[in-house]
């Protein structure tokens, strides 16, 4: 199967310390985005790369949140100091570069983080 | 600001009957309008999509959806619900000048058997 991955799929951790989660996007996709999904809401972007460039961030990114993309193909995802607040669905999606603007997301399973 | 409203939080319907899943967005032109499914422990899969031209679309699993402009809105129907169409369903909206979705907050469908 060659679509999104995500690990780990479950994070359980305490308040106040780190968390980091990666995203493997499908292989010929240079678009790769983060989103946060909590429960009874839809998906809310946090932030894009194409390739290994950041070029938009949400202001849900908080200090404590940073995304890398090192060398334009799998992506992390680094919490620090987490708060219960942090508690979601972390998703990551990838999408090719194709003409005519947006194009499909793909999206993979999610990792489910619960901040105790 | 770009909102997409998603008005119906639970809709119920019997096996074997019709569908409609409402969808309305707030944006000054016309965007990119998707719809996906969720189901529990899967990810988002793509339903349909609308860019231009045809204002009913078609898409997997018999669904379909209808964009009109007048009323800003992108329904999603479906003629005979099976009960594995049970899941979470999410209108997303993309606008021009950026590649993030914009998401409504979603319809949870239930299928009586």
């Amino acid at each position: 199967d060659t679509g999104v991955s995500q690990d780990p799929r479950h994070k359980i951790t305490k308040r106040g310390q780190n968390v980091t989660f990666r995203c493997d996007p499908i292989s010929e996709h240079n678009r790769l985005y983060w989103y946060r999904q909590t429960l009874g809401q839809g998906p809310e972007f946090l932030t894009y790369f194409q390739n290994e460039a950041q070029l938009e961030k949400s202001r849900l990114l908080s200090d404590r949140f940073s995304a890398e993309r090192p060398k334009g193909s799998f992506s992390t995802l680094e919490i620090q100091r987490t708060e219960q607040g942090d508690s979601a669905m972390y998703l990551c999606a990838s999408s090719p570069t194709l003409a005519g603007g947006h194009n499909e997301q793909f999206f993979g399973p999610g990792t489910r983080l619960t901040v105790l | 600001a770009q909102s997409v409203t998603q008005p119906d939080i639970h809709i119920t319907v019997s096996e074997g009957a019709s569908l409609e899943l409402r969808c309305n967005y707030s944006y000054g032109a016309t965007p990119y309008l998707f719809w996906y499914v969720q189901s529990p422990g899967q990810g988002l899969q793509l339903l349909l999509k609308y860019f231009s031209g045809d204002t009913l679309v078609q898409g997997i699993k018999g669904f379909e959806a209808e964009f009109k402009r007048s009323q800003s809105s992108f329904n999603l129907r479906k003629p005979s619900v099976h009960w594995s169409d049970a899941a979470e369903y999410f209108c997303a909206v993309g606008l021009s000048g950026t590649y993030k979705y914009i998401f409504g907050t979603g319809t949870r469908l239930k299928v009586l058997a």
